[in-house]
């Protein structure tokens, strides 16, 4: 079976400062890896994803990711936070399965203080 | 491009009346579309999921006659939520995966539910 954990409810950084948000997956053979950004009462936003070759993913808004298999992690990043990147991210996994759906993470909120 | 779109995006009904949310996507064939459920601060949780021309596929627990979902078209998926109960307030969000490519999914902005 599927399923992504990310293990922090709520991260807080300051503005300037380099954001991390982490997740780690378990699913059968290579995944496919996502992040998603939601705003209040809005649906999600994509900002990237991995399908296949480069491990270090770069996204909307500055954030990159980095797929790690051996870690089974992907966690999301962004050198330099700004205060408007503060929302609910989810990370998603579908396995490469057809028929498979994506399952989303329980969501990590970011929030960056000014 | 890419973009879906769903209306109502908030709609406050009685108890006991069907409520009918629709899913759009404007701009590409969405052979799969997906409705969501969300509840405050959670994560999304699968419904179901509907591919055109077909029956839709309820996830495990699920009510089905409760939550109707119709994928007439290549474009629009509707989700109707009959005899709607207050438990039923939630945020409903769709998505549509273009044809032939199933890694990818396209939200729409959600539909607040207030079941008084």
């Amino acid at each position: 079976a599927q399923s992504v954990a990310q293990p922090e409810d709520q991260v807080n950084v300051a503005e300037g400062n380099p954001l991390t948000v982490k997740c780690t997956y378990s699913v059968s053979g290579n995944p496919y890896l996502f992040w998603y950004v939601q705003y209040p009462n809005r649906g999600l936003q994509f900002l990237l994803k991995y399908i296949t070759g480069d491990n270090l993913v770069k996204g909307s808004y500055g954030f990159e990711a980095e797929f790690n298999k051996s870690q089974t992690s992907f966690h999301l990043k962004k050198p330099s936070a700004l205060v408007s990147d503060s929302a609910l991210y989810f990370c998603a996994v579908r396995a490469r399965i057809y028929g498979q759906n994506f399952v989303f993470g329980p969501g990590t909120r970011l929030s960056v203080l000014p | 491009g890419a973009v879906v779109s769903q209306h109502p995006s908030r709609v406050i009904c009685k108890s006991g009346t069907s409520v009918k949310i629709e899913c759009r996507s404007l701009d590409f064939q969405a052979t799969t579309m997906f409705w969501y459920r969300q509840f405050p601060k959670k994560s999304l949780m699968l419904m179901a999921t509907s591919n055109e021309g077909s029956k839709a596929t309820y996830e495990q627990g699920v009510e089905k006659d409760k939550f109707l979902i119709n994928h007439a078209s290549l474009t629009l998926s509707t989700l109707t939520v009959t005899s709607a109960h207050p438990e039923d307030s939630s945020f409903y969000i769709c998505s549509a995966s273009p044809r032939g490519s199933y890694n990818e999914q396209f939200f729409g902005p959600g539909t607040r539910l207030t079941v008084l």
